[in-house]
């Protein structure tokens, strides 16, 4: 089945533990990417890559970093979290092109005390 | 920049009806739109991409069409179900690179 995983599901940390959430595609996607979603404002894209080894910054990168050693896969690295990280986070994923659809992961709901 | 506007923010209807949900956006300049649907705590569900060329999509009982020049989409819903109950996102591709910019979301409760 194609899907997009994201693992954990359900997150509670403390401030300034590192954390990682993984994310994977079975679908040979060349692009993937990380949101967030916060009540009242809706989805924001953190990180973007639109293949192995070339990311970019999408419109709330401050405070996490991303890596995509290999194709399928797309951790999102938290180093410091804070309280202010505390959201909804969905990872996506698209064969290639902006005229595509993307592909959504289950969600990671992460709280940082 | 661009901006996504859906209007209504929460929409309730009696089982049966049919429904037009609205999406506006500012910077006409897209590559293509696509309709989302999210039920809570769960990810989002792909439901309809019209790419910038085209005027509109069906699938089932969903009518989404586009309109560039004024920046407007719709996604019509008829005879609308219970389990229709979620909420609806509208998404634009900008240009190149850019991600997708996502309104705010419509939630629809649809009453048995």
């Amino acid at each position: 089945e194609a899907q997009v995983t994201q693992n954990p599901r359900y997150l509670i940390t403390v401030t300034g533990k590192k954390l990682t959430v993984t994310c994977s595609q079975n679908m040979n996607h060349e692009y993937m990417s990380w949101y967030r979603q916060d009540p009242g404002l809706g989805l924001r894209q953190i990180y973007y890559s639109m293949n192995v080894e070339v990311t970019d910054k999408g419109d709330v990168p401050e405070g996490y970093k991303v890596s995509r050693k290999e194709k399928r896969n797309f951790p999102l690295i938290l180093e410091s979290p804070s309280p202010n990280q505390t959201s909804l986070y969905f990872c996506a994923s698209m064969m290639g092109t902006f005229t595509d659809t993307q592909y959504f992961g289950p969600g990671t709901r992460l709280t940082v005390l | 920049k661009q901006e996504v506007t859906q209007i209504p923010a929460a929409l309730s209807v009696p089982e049966g009806e049919n429904l037009v949900l609205n999406c506006s956006f500012t910077d006409s300049a897209i590559y293509n739109l696509q309709w989302f649907r999210q039920d809570p705590g769960k990810g989002l569900t792909s439901l309809l991409l019209i790419q910038s060329s085209q005027r509109e999509q069906t699938s089932g009982r969903l009518n989404a069409s586009l309109d560039k020049s004024s920046g407007r989409s719709t996604l019509y819903i008829a005879a609308s179900q219970p389990g229709d109950s979620a909420t609806y996102l509208c998404a634009v591709s900008h240009s190149g690179n850019t991600p997708l910019v996502f309104g705010k979301g419509t939630r629809l409760s649809v009453i048995a």
